[in-house]
């Protein structure tokens, strides 16, 4: 049973436009979510987060909204670059037990030039 | 040297030979983490080491042999291995066991069972 799902395995968006990526969670007991980005032979690397007290987290080009009611985040990334072509993971844990980070299967974004 | 290294990176090998693959993170974290990537599925966690101890075996076959002898160093030994072992092998690292989920990587290692 995937407690974490990214339903969209893939998305291509034109360079300057907003890439919006999906996640839905099953478990109520998360409280803590990530996004992880990843490059190909790379590990993945850790991008941003959110808790679950928040709706919003904002870095630079790169903003997660969490919607607890709809067990629903986004990462929106405004504006594309091609640099931003990667598979995203989304992921989430909680924080009152050991460091289990569960992932969704992740997304391939392509930004287009 | 920084971050977290893997090696090999790539390795093949036959169902009945013995193998390892090794974890080294140079970022001081107390926490080590074994993950497998197989095609189209999630990263599953396979073990969870906590100051040299392992906390966490999430159900994994016995033929996958972990060993963390301090606190920089990982191991994950491999013995007679199946084909559908073949995946991509993640280690990982963090400071403490509980947290915010923030693990910092390897580039894994490619494993190709024949």
């Amino acid at each position: 049973d995937q407690q974490v799902k990214q339903n969209s395995p893939s998305l291509s968006v034109q360079e300057g436009r907003i890439s919006i990526l999906n996640c839905d969670y099953t478990n109520s007991m998360f409280d803590y979510f990530l996004w992880y980005k990843k490059y190909p032979a790379e590990g993945p690397t850790f991008l941003i987060s959110i808790s679950s007290i928040k709706d919003k987290n904002e870095d630079g080009r790169f903003t997660v909204f969490l919607n607890k009611s709809a067990k629903h985040l986004s990462l929106h990334i405004v504006p594309s670059q091609p640099g931003d072509s990667a598979v995203y993971f989304c992921a989430a844990i909680n924080s009152g037990g050991y460091q289990k980070v569960t992932f969704g299967t992740g997304t391939k974004l392509q930004v287009i030039p | 040297e920084t971050g977290v290294t893997q090696t090999p990176r790539h390795l093949v090998m036959g169902m009945t030979n013995k193998k390892s693959l090794k974890c080294e993170q140079h970022l001081g974290h107390n926490a080590m983490y074994w993950y497998k990537q197989s095609a189209k599925k999630p990263l599953e966690l396979m073990f969870v080491y906590s100051l040299e101890e392992r906390v966490e075996n999430n159900s994994v076959p016995s033929r996958f042999s972990p060993e963390c002898p301090n606190s920089s160093h990982l191991f994950l030994h491999l013995h007679t291995l199946q084909p559908e072992d073949s995946a991509l092998y993640l280690c990982a690292s963090s400071q403490g066991t509980s947290g915010t989920g923030e693990l910092f990587f390897g580039e894994g290692s490619r494993l190709t069972v024949l």
